[in-house]
Protein backbone atom coordinates (compact mmCIF):
# COMPACT_ATOMS: atom_id res chain seq x y z
CA UNK A 1 0.00 0.00 0.00
CA UNK A 2 1.26 3.51 -0.68
CA UNK A 3 1.66 6.03 1.93
CA UNK A 4 1.59 9.38 1.22
CA UNK A 5 3.36 12.24 3.03
CA UNK A 6 2.45 15.92 2.92
CA UNK A 7 4.50 18.30 4.32
CA UNK A 8 4.77 20.83 6.18
CA UNK A 9 2.13 20.04 8.07
CA UNK A 10 1.17 24.04 8.97
CA UNK A 11 2.65 26.77 6.52
CA UNK A 12 1.67 30.49 7.63
CA UNK A 13 2.25 32.96 5.38
CA UNK A 14 0.44 36.20 4.07
CA UNK A 15 -1.61 37.07 1.49
CA UNK A 16 0.37 37.49 -1.79
CA UNK A 17 2.94 35.08 -0.67
CA UNK A 18 3.88 32.01 -2.46
CA UNK A 19 3.23 28.67 -1.07
CA UNK A 20 5.02 25.52 -1.75
CA UNK A 21 2.99 22.40 -0.40
CA UNK A 22 5.17 18.75 -1.33
CA UNK A 23 3.76 15.56 -1.13
CA UNK A 24 5.66 12.35 -0.89
CA UNK A 25 5.19 8.99 -1.88
CA UNK A 26 6.25 5.78 -0.29
CA UNK A 27 6.91 4.17 -3.46
CA UNK A 28 6.74 5.51 -7.17
CA UNK A 29 2.92 7.08 -8.41
CA UNK A 30 1.64 7.01 -12.15
CA UNK A 31 1.33 11.18 -12.51
CA UNK A 32 -1.58 10.54 -14.21
CA UNK A 33 -3.21 9.19 -10.90
CA UNK A 34 -2.00 12.27 -8.88
CA UNK A 35 -4.54 14.31 -7.44
CA UNK A 36 -4.81 17.40 -5.02
CA UNK A 37 -7.89 19.35 -3.20
CA UNK A 38 -8.65 21.95 -0.69
CA UNK A 39 -10.75 21.51 1.84
CA UNK A 40 -12.06 24.84 3.92
CA UNK A 41 -13.79 24.68 7.79
CA UNK A 42 -17.13 23.11 6.98
CA UNK A 43 -17.41 22.05 3.43
CA UNK A 44 -16.30 19.23 1.47
CA UNK A 45 -13.16 18.95 -0.27
CA UNK A 46 -12.95 20.00 -3.56
CA UNK A 47 -10.56 18.81 -6.59
CA UNK A 48 -8.23 21.01 -7.70
CA UNK A 49 -5.23 19.17 -9.68
CA UNK A 50 -5.56 15.95 -11.41
CA UNK A 51 -3.22 13.80 -13.59
CA UNK A 52 -0.44 16.01 -11.34
CA UNK A 53 -0.72 19.22 -13.29
CA UNK A 54 -4.04 19.55 -14.83
CA UNK A 55 -6.39 22.27 -12.96
CA UNK A 56 -9.72 21.12 -12.31
CA UNK A 57 -12.63 22.80 -13.92
CA UNK A 58 -13.10 26.40 -12.44
CA UNK A 59 -9.48 26.56 -10.70
CA UNK A 60 -7.56 29.92 -10.85
CA UNK A 61 -3.81 29.95 -12.74
CA UNK A 62 -2.09 30.83 -9.46
CA UNK A 63 -2.72 26.94 -8.40
CA UNK A 64 -0.17 24.48 -10.26
CA UNK A 65 1.11 21.26 -9.56
CA UNK A 66 4.48 19.36 -10.74
CA UNK A 67 6.44 16.40 -10.01
CA UNK A 68 6.87 12.88 -10.98
CA UNK A 69 8.00 9.56 -9.30
CA UNK A 70 7.58 9.98 -5.55
CA UNK A 71 7.52 13.44 -5.11
CA UNK A 72 5.07 16.42 -5.98
CA UNK A 73 4.32 19.89 -5.43
CA UNK A 74 0.90 21.80 -5.19
CA UNK A 75 2.08 25.64 -5.92
CA UNK A 76 -0.30 28.74 -4.92
CA UNK A 77 1.46 31.44 -6.71
CA UNK A 78 -0.02 34.41 -5.07
CA UNK A 79 -1.94 33.48 -1.91
CA UNK A 80 -5.48 34.94 -2.11
CA UNK A 81 -7.95 35.41 1.13
CA UNK A 82 -9.83 32.70 0.44
CA UNK A 83 -6.57 30.39 -0.09
CA UNK A 84 -6.18 29.52 3.23
CA UNK A 85 -7.29 26.10 3.59
CA UNK A 86 -6.51 22.90 4.02
CA UNK A 87 -4.64 20.65 0.81
CA UNK A 88 -5.12 16.81 0.47
CA UNK A 89 -2.75 14.92 -2.10
CA UNK A 90 -4.57 11.65 -2.65
CA UNK A 91 -3.41 8.89 -5.32
CA UNK A 92 -4.68 5.78 -6.94
CA UNK A 93 -2.86 2.45 -7.08
CA UNK A 94 -3.97 -0.53 -9.22
CA UNK A 95 -2.90 -3.84 -7.43
CA UNK A 96 -5.16 -4.13 -5.50
CA UNK A 97 -7.29 -0.89 -6.67
CA UNK A 98 -7.09 1.71 -3.72
CA UNK A 99 -7.40 5.36 -3.66
CA UNK A 100 -4.94 7.40 -0.89
CA UNK A 101 -5.17 10.47 0.96
CA UNK A 102 -2.18 12.30 1.97
CA UNK A 103 -2.65 13.70 5.81
CA UNK A 104 -3.25 17.67 4.77
CA UNK A 105 -1.28 20.20 5.13
CA UNK A 106 -2.81 23.75 6.24
CA UNK A 107 -1.93 27.09 4.90
CA UNK A 108 -2.80 29.44 7.67
CA UNK A 109 -2.76 33.24 7.76
CA UNK A 110 0.38 34.48 9.12
CA UNK B 1 -24.75 20.31 -12.61
CA UNK B 2 -24.19 17.11 -11.06
CA UNK B 3 -25.39 16.72 -6.97
CA UNK B 4 -24.95 14.07 -4.31
CA UNK B 5 -27.20 14.14 -1.29
CA UNK B 6 -25.50 11.60 1.89
CA UNK B 7 -28.49 10.95 3.88
CA UNK B 8 -28.90 8.71 7.20
CA UNK B 9 -28.85 7.99 11.07
CA UNK B 10 -26.92 10.96 12.64
CA UNK B 11 -26.37 8.18 15.40
CA UNK B 12 -25.38 4.83 15.38
CA UNK B 13 -24.76 2.28 18.59
CA UNK B 14 -21.67 0.83 19.68
CA UNK B 15 -21.57 -3.16 17.58
CA UNK B 16 -24.32 -2.46 14.93
CA UNK B 17 -24.31 -1.41 11.57
CA UNK B 18 -24.16 2.55 9.83
CA UNK B 19 -26.24 2.61 6.73
CA UNK B 20 -25.95 6.01 4.62
CA UNK B 21 -27.74 6.49 0.96
CA UNK B 22 -26.05 9.27 -1.21
CA UNK B 23 -28.36 9.78 -3.91
CA UNK B 24 -27.26 12.17 -7.03
CA UNK B 25 -29.13 14.43 -9.02
CA UNK B 26 -28.36 16.02 -12.58
CA UNK B 27 -26.10 12.30 -13.67
CA UNK B 28 -26.84 8.75 -13.55
CA UNK B 29 -25.07 6.62 -11.43
CA UNK B 30 -25.40 4.05 -14.55
CA UNK B 31 -22.84 6.34 -16.58
CA UNK B 32 -20.41 3.95 -17.72
CA UNK B 33 -17.52 6.95 -17.20
CA UNK B 34 -17.60 6.98 -13.83
CA UNK B 35 -17.54 5.56 -10.79
CA UNK B 36 -18.70 6.14 -7.49
CA UNK B 37 -17.30 6.31 -4.02
CA UNK B 38 -17.29 6.82 -0.31
CA UNK B 39 -14.69 8.85 1.90
CA UNK B 40 -15.08 9.44 5.46
CA UNK B 41 -13.49 11.89 7.97
CA UNK B 42 -13.02 11.69 11.85
CA UNK B 43 -13.34 14.73 13.64
CA UNK B 44 -10.20 16.62 13.30
CA UNK B 45 -8.56 14.38 10.99
CA UNK B 46 -7.36 13.96 7.34
CA UNK B 47 -9.78 11.96 4.65
CA UNK B 48 -9.81 8.30 4.16
CA UNK B 49 -11.10 6.49 1.51
CA UNK B 50 -13.92 3.84 2.14
CA UNK B 51 -14.26 2.20 -1.08
CA UNK B 52 -15.59 2.82 -4.89
CA UNK B 53 -18.39 0.96 -6.96
CA UNK B 54 -19.39 0.93 -10.79
CA UNK B 55 -22.60 0.71 -12.21
CA UNK B 56 -21.85 -2.76 -13.20
CA UNK B 57 -21.89 -3.48 -9.59
CA UNK B 58 -18.25 -4.00 -9.30
CA UNK B 59 -16.50 -3.14 -6.00
CA UNK B 60 -13.32 -1.78 -4.76
CA UNK B 61 -12.83 -1.55 -0.51
CA UNK B 62 -9.86 -0.08 1.46
CA UNK B 63 -8.78 -3.15 2.68
CA UNK B 64 -8.46 -1.77 6.26
CA UNK B 65 -12.15 -1.87 6.38
CA UNK B 66 -12.71 -4.79 3.67
CA UNK B 67 -13.98 -6.89 6.03
CA UNK B 68 -16.92 -4.69 7.51
CA UNK B 69 -17.99 -2.43 4.08
CA UNK B 70 -20.61 -3.32 1.46
CA UNK B 71 -21.48 -0.71 -1.15
CA UNK B 72 -24.30 -1.24 -3.45
CA UNK B 73 -25.82 0.61 -5.94
CA UNK B 74 -29.66 1.27 -7.38
CA UNK B 75 -29.34 2.41 -10.71
CA UNK B 76 -33.49 2.28 -10.75
CA UNK B 77 -33.15 5.03 -7.90
CA UNK B 78 -30.04 6.63 -8.68
CA UNK B 79 -28.58 5.78 -5.86
CA UNK B 80 -25.66 3.91 -4.05
CA UNK B 81 -25.31 2.92 -0.49
CA UNK B 82 -22.88 1.90 2.11
CA UNK B 83 -23.03 -0.33 5.24
CA UNK B 84 -20.22 -0.61 7.40
CA UNK B 85 -20.93 -3.02 10.27
CA UNK B 86 -19.39 -3.51 14.00
CA UNK B 87 -18.98 0.07 14.45
CA UNK B 88 -17.12 1.67 17.45
CA UNK B 89 -16.43 5.05 18.56
CA UNK B 90 -13.42 5.02 15.82
CA UNK B 91 -16.18 5.35 13.27
CA UNK B 92 -17.30 8.36 14.29
CA UNK B 93 -17.01 10.94 11.26
CA UNK B 94 -18.62 12.85 8.62
CA UNK B 95 -18.93 10.63 5.64
CA UNK B 96 -19.21 11.98 2.04
CA UNK B 97 -20.23 10.37 -1.21
CA UNK B 98 -18.48 11.54 -4.12
CA UNK B 99 -18.16 10.82 -8.11
CA UNK B 100 -14.88 9.12 -9.94
CA UNK B 101 -13.43 9.70 -12.92
CA UNK B 102 -11.13 7.36 -13.11
CA UNK B 103 -8.02 9.03 -13.63
CA UNK B 104 -9.13 12.45 -12.08
CA UNK B 105 -10.31 11.99 -9.24
CA UNK B 106 -13.56 12.70 -6.90
CA UNK B 107 -15.63 15.60 -8.25
CA UNK B 108 -18.02 16.51 -7.11
CA UNK B 109 -18.21 15.81 -3.49
CA UNK B 110 -21.63 15.85 -1.52
CA UNK B 111 -21.85 17.81 1.45
CA UNK B 112 -21.27 15.19 4.05
CA UNK B 113 -23.23 13.95 6.82
CA UNK B 114 -21.84 13.88 10.65
CA UNK B 115 -22.10 9.97 12.10
CA UNK B 116 -21.40 9.74 15.86
CA UNK B 117 -21.09 6.23 16.92
CA UNK B 118 -22.03 6.29 20.57
CA UNK B 119 -24.42 4.28 23.35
Amino acid sequence: EIVLTQSPGTLSLSPGERATLSCRASQSVSSRFLAWYQQKPGQAPRLLIYETSTRATGIPDRFSGSGSGTDFTLTISRLEPEDFAVYYCQQYGSSPPAWTFGQGAKVEIK
Amino acid sequence: QLQLQESGPGLVRPSETLSLTCTVSGGSVSSSSYYWGWIRQPPGKGLEWIGTIYYSGSTYYNSSLKSRVAISIDTSKNQFSLKLSSVTAADTGVYYCARLAWGVGFDPWGQGTLVTVSS
